[in-house]
């Protein structure tokens, strides 16, 4: 079954902005990560957050991760046009022994 | 270091028919999944080898296959092709040794079209 469940589904926004997505799950996890895909191509890793850690940044990324709400955000700051993607986040189950990816969050940002 | 490359990248295949599909690796990669992506359900994950050894697998028929050889390159095959089947294909590697999934480098995909 499906662990993570981003949330909100699309996102429109103008260039500069912010832009922030959250995504939820059922089982304890070893680690959840986020990716990024461009209009049907390979997912590319973007962060990997550990259970024990709570927030991590990596250069206008910025992840925080509450295992208390099974729950972690996604923040895009200062947004750019070569940002427009699907971004998904996937979760490492402990027991699940697979990376469970959620349904996507598709992020259009306007020049 | 080279990406993980995915052959081929298009396929077109009609009902009934089987299909292999074939994955490299990053060099020295030994983990390689193979999930399956459609507009519907979304990435799917399909199986994981490791060393040579499905280590896991997902919900699919068995109609859906795979093997890693030595190298660590993997191919998957799905025989008696459905409809339902068509979709992008991805691999991904990664330096997976113990129980947890580190970050996975994906391949561009292959795009199975079933007629």
């Amino acid at each position: 079954s499906q662990q993570g469940e981003e949330d909100p589904q699309a996102l429109s926004i103008q260039e500069g902005e912010n832009a922030t997505m959250n995504c939820s799950y059922k089982t304890s996890i070893n680690n959840l990560q986020w990716y990024r895909q461009n209009s049907g191509r390979g997912l590319v890793h973007l962060i990997l957050i550990r259970s024990n850690e709570r927030e991590k940044h990596s250069g206008r990324l910025r992840v925080t991760l509450d295992t208390s709400k099974k729950s972690s955000s996604l923040l895009i700051t200062a947004s750019r046009a070569a940002d427009t993607a699907s971004y998904f986040c996937a979760t490492d189950a402990r027991g699940n022994n697979r990376l469970a990816f959620g349904k996507g969050n598709q992020v259009v940002v306007i020049p | 270091k080279a990406g993980v490359t995915q052959t081929p990248r298009y396929l077109i295949k009609t009902r009934g028919q089987q299909v292999t599909l074939s994955c490299s690796p990053i060099s020295g990669h030994r983990s390689v999944s193979w999930y399956q992506q459609t507009p519907g359900q979304g990435l799917q994950f399909l199986f994981e080898y490791f060393s040579e050894t499905q280590r896991n697998k997902g919900n699919f028929p068995g109609r859906f296959s795979g093997r890693q050889f030595s190298n660590s390159r993997s191919e998957m095959n799905v025989s008696t092709l459905e409809l339902g089947d068509s979709a992008l294909y991805l691999c991904a590697s990664s330096s997976n040794i113990g129980g947890s999934y580190n970050e996975q480098f994906f391949g561009p995909g292959t795009r199975l079209t079933v007629l």
